[in-house]
């Protein structure tokens, strides 16, 4: 069990380009997260995944945010037309839901720049 | 999500314990008490969590108010190691998908 893991972990990208992240949780967790922490701040929750369903969007999300979790493993984040204002952390956590209080295991973080 | 109120910052030596409050005067009753923490340019991590009563764990300890208004996180002996952020946070069990609403934390430096 390698943890999670989170790719690239440093994007620097150009106002208006779209930039994709990569999430790879826990094997056997069902649950993901994805959240966006900036400079100071705590993270703020942006979206869940059970399985493969996307259940729970923040507002945060704009509709410049997309995210998918195809077959219930790896997920996606992106961001289309790059603002300043997205640069951020964005971190991935997952979760193992078993009836139980599930603890949620982060990874190290994408950290996006947007010039 | 339920408020929790934690000082800015606080200062350790090191080897010396330390004690980090949280208040959470509107606590409900389905509502666990999570606490993580955050390592320089790392991700937060799971430290410990309890529901009424004390917890302890090989991180550190939870003291819960009799009311639940209040808990405080016990490190027993700070190193070096543990200066971070820690948050705590509530989550109410009974809401699907249990997502983490953090709050500005407490900044832990520990002096050597």
């Amino acid at each position: 069990d390698t943890g999670v893991s989170q790719d690239p972990r440093h994007k620097i990208t150009k106002r208006g380009q779209n930039v994709t992240f990569r999430c790879d949780p826990i094997s056997e967790h069902n649950r993901l997260y994805w959240y966006r922490q900036t400079l100071g701040q705590g993270p703020e929750f942006l979206t869940y995944f059970q399985n493969e369903a996307q259940l729970e969007k923040s507002r945060l999300l704009s509709d410049r945010f997309s995210a998918e979790r195809p077959k219930g493993s790896f997920s996606t984040l992106e961001i289309q037309r790059t603002e300043q204002g997205d640069s951020a952390m964005y971190l991935c956590a997952s979760s193992l839901e078993d009836g139980s209080t599930d603890t949620q295991y982060f990874g190290p973080g994408t950290r996006l720049t947007v010039l | 999500d339920a408020k929790t109120t934690q000082p800015n910052s606080m200062e350790s030596n090191e080897e010396e314990p330390v004690h980090l409050p949280c208040n959470h005067s509107t606590i409900s009753g389905t509502d666990y008490i999570h606490w993580y923490r955050q390592l320089p340019s790392q991700g937060p991590e799971y430290v410990i969590h309890g529901l009424t009563s004390n917890v302890n764990n090989r991180m550190a300890s939870l003291a819960i108010a009799e009311d639940r208004k209040s808990s405080t996180l016990i490190l027993h002996r700070a190193t070096l190691r543990d200066a971070a952020v820690y948050y705590c946070i509530l989550r109410d069990e009974r809401a699907a998908g249990n997502k983490l609403t953090f709050g500005g934390g407490t900044r832990v430096l520990v002096k050597p």
